[in-house]
């Protein structure tokens, strides 16, 4: 059971928009820690999405968005593209476990 | 151009030792501290714990204290994850990644260290 809630999966059509939710609690995402996401090609090692309130690292699209409410964050992709199929997962900073929390991970599907 | 370079794959049985490393290049290793992930077969993203290099402060995660010892040797620029007593849960993927803060992103991540252990 992760710290964070995901939904396992979402889809969409090429071009679509879709979002992923990440939702916490008033020890991690509630108290103001940042939410960071981070993408999961198959058979590679995660790479950093969105750092913050949506800080993206060089070469990252801008297709890509975060945003957080209360105890919640969210992901967007826009202009959805076969290459955006991949898991994605939310992480933060829980202050009761002193460290990381990630969520479970959303596996995005391109139809 | 920052790189974390992780030690190969090993195969090992239950109960035996094992340490992995990661080993930090174009940057100064001893300012940006390390945390170890793990990735079970199929499974998502858990943190393991995490080490300073400059003064060795190290933190783990309550679901891995006492399991694992995580270390670095700041004169080579390697962290490393050891394990005294493996058992067949612990197969998995293992990432190492480097942070600015204790609660920040992972800017950078190593390719991963696959351990197997089976009898």
């Amino acid at each position: 059971q992760s710290v964070l809630t995901q939904p396992p999966s979402v889809s969409g059509a090429p071009g679509q928009r879709v979002t992923i939710s990440c939702t916490g609690s008033s020890s991690n995402i509630g108290a103001r820690y940042d939410v960071n996401w981070y993408q999961q090609l198959p058979g590679t090692a995660p790479k950093l999405l969105i750092s913050g309130i949506g800080s993206r690292p060089s070469g990252v699209p801008d297709r890509f968005s975060g945003s957080k409410s209360g105890t919640s964050a969210s992901l967007a992709i826009t202009g959805l593209q076969a290459e955006d199929e991949a898991d994605y997962y939310c992480q933060s900073y829980d202050s009761s476990l002193s460290g990381w929390v990630f969520g479970g991970g959303t596996k995005l599907t391109v139809l | 151009e920052v790189q974390l370079v992780q030690s190969g794959a090993e195969v090992k049985k239950p109960g035996e030792s094992l340490k992995i490393s990661c080993k930090g290049s174009g940057y100064s290793f001893i300012t940006y501290w390390i945390a170890w992930v793990r990735q079970m077969p199929g499974k998502g993203l858990e943190w393991m714990g995490i080490i300073y290099p400059g003064d060795s402060d190290t933190r783990y995660s309550p679901s891995f204290q006492g399991q694992v010892t995580i270390s670095a040797d700041k004169s080579i620029s390697t962290a490393y994850l050891q394990w005294l007593d493996l058992k067949a849960s612990d197969t998995a993927m293992y990432y190492c990644a480097r942070q600015v803060m204790v609660a920040g992103p992972a800017e950078f991540w190593g390719q991963g260290t696959l351990v197997t252990v089976s009898s």
